[in-house]
């Protein structure tokens, strides 16, 4: 059964500071990972798509890694802004499914 | 570009009480996927369908059920609402063609259920 850890929990930065998140998982016969950012109350956006084939992708201030020898996902955010200010999921998926199996995220808060 | 669409947006039933949400995939995706998300809590999978059949199933209630239809639209349907049914619940949408599917979820806004 895949598990999905999230560390830290919450996270405070000043607005401007290159930031990690990171994400550890269980079952590395996934298919993809994907890392999703949520406001308070609203829906799921989808920042990163990383298959199991790929050890990393980048979109703008994001850079997200895979290492599946090791169960491990990086979130890389550059030069943070106070916009950036969600929480973090990361989500796998479980050895012979396409189900997502979440973390429970990191809080994250950029301070102007 | 076209996103997932849900309906409705919010809804506030009584205990007992039965509930239909509605989820439009992307077009031209093939596969729908359903998730609940607790307050505080990390979003749950329920249940998933491709081209019209049950592809898997996860933490899904017996007094839930889902279909998707023809259009490829699917319907989730609840009855006897209990007070820890409230949630917010999450449709996602993906192209899968055939075999396991690499590619990315797409989630609509999600409904809101609150059951009072």
């Amino acid at each position: 059964k895949q598990e999905v850890t999230q560390i830290p929990a919450a996270l405070s930065v000043p607005e401007g500071e290159n930031l990690v998140l990171n994400c550890s998982f269980t079952d590395s016969a996934i298919y993809n990972l994907q890392w999703f950012r949520q406001d308070p109350g609203k829906g799921l956006t989808s920042l990163l798509l990383i298959q199991s084939s790929q050890r990393e992708q980048t979109s703008g201030r994001l850079n997200a890694s895979l290492d599946k020898s090791s169960g491990r996902s990086t979130l890389y955010i550059a030069a943070s802004q106070p916009g950036d200010s969600a929480t973090y999921l990361c989500a796998a998926t479980q050895g012979g499914s396409e189900k997502l199996v979440f973390g429970k995220g990191t809080k994250l808060t950029v301070n102007p | 570009a076209a996103g997932v669409i849900q309906s409705p947006r919010h809804l506030i039933k009584e205990k007992r009480e039965t509930a239909t949400l509605k989820c439009y995939p992307i077009p031209r995706h093939d596969t729908v996927y359903w998730y609940q998300q607790g307050p505080g809590q990390d979003p749950q999978f329920l249940i998933s369908f491709y081209e019209k059949m049950q592809s898997d199933k996860g933490s899904i209630p017996d007094r839930f059920s889902a279909q998707q239809f023809s259009d490829y639209h699917s319907e989730l349907n609840m009855s006897s609402l209990e007070l820890g049914d409230s949630a917010l619940y999450f449709c996602a949408s993906s192209y899968r063609t055939s075999g396991p599917s690499y590619n990315e979820q797409f989630f609509g806004p999600g409904t809101r259920l609150t059951v009072l």
